[in-house]
């Protein structure tokens, strides 16, 4: 059975740092492209930013572009999201999913793991 | 900020039957790009409910239904149940953005 466990959420300050983590199981990871989508408390659903298969290619929204950075561990089953220059508005849960194909339906999703941004 | 337009909210009676659109443009549905179907329960994480415009994943109701039609897509829902209460969001694709782009949800409730 396909998993996704994310980590790393928390409470930190405005300007502050975090990494999350996306651990997966049950499928070939390197295979496929990996996604991080957030949902701040009580709106929507947001995509962040995807990654290939190979970690070679990255894509990121307008909104975190240069503050965050996507990776991927292929050997350890894992991706990551750094987060850097947080403010007040990065506060969410933020999801991992992972990519039937790049860039068309995300078929797999984790728990989530809630991100707040506050001094 | 969301790029695709969905009502805040539909209701219907048990039974009864719902329709939810997704209006875009011409840089994501119009373009051709496909259009996904998310539910989201309270407290849990979406979950693919129909996948390139009109089809189920294994295990969905055939009581879900999608269909896409020049930059909109609609997700029906027919015999309405109590269990078919929550969030639903529409995803495609936008050249524009180079990224994936979701609708701004729409939250069923069943009278």
């Amino acid at each position: 059975e396909e998993q996704l466990v994310e980590s790393g959420g928390g409470l930190v300050q405005p300007g502050g740092s975090l990494r999350l983590s996306c651990a997966a199981s049950g499928f070939t990871f390197s295979s496929y492209a990996m996604t991080w989508v957030r949902q701040a408390p009580g709106k929507g659903l947001e995509w962040v930013s995807a990654i290939s298969g190979s970690g070679g290619s990255t894509y990121y929204a307008d909104s975190v572009k240069g503050r965050f950075t996507i990776s991927r561990d292929n050997a350890k089953n894992t991706m990551y999201l750094q987060m850097n220059s947080l403010r007040a508005e990065d506060t969410a849960v933020y999801y991992c999913a992972k990519d039937y194909l790049h860039f068309d339906r995300l078929d797999n999703w984790g728990q989530g793991t809630l991100v707040t941004v506050s001094s | 900020q969301s790029v695709l337009t969905q009502p805040p909210s539909v209701s219907g009676a048990p039974g009864q039957r719902v329709t939810i659109s997704c209006t875009g443009s011409s840089s994501n549905i119009g373009a051709g790009y496909d259009v996904h179907w998310y539910q989201q329960l309270p407290g849990a994480a979406p979950k693919l409910l129909i996948y390139g415009n009109s089809n189920r994943p294994s295990g969905v109701p055939d009581r879900f239904s999608g269909s896409k039609s020049g930059t909109s897509a609609s997700l029906a829902i027919t015999g309405l149940q109590a269990e078919d209460e929550a969030d639903y969001y529409c995803q495609s694709y936008d050249s524009s953005l180079s990224g994936y782009v979701f609708g701004t949800g729409t939250k069923v409730t069943v009278l």
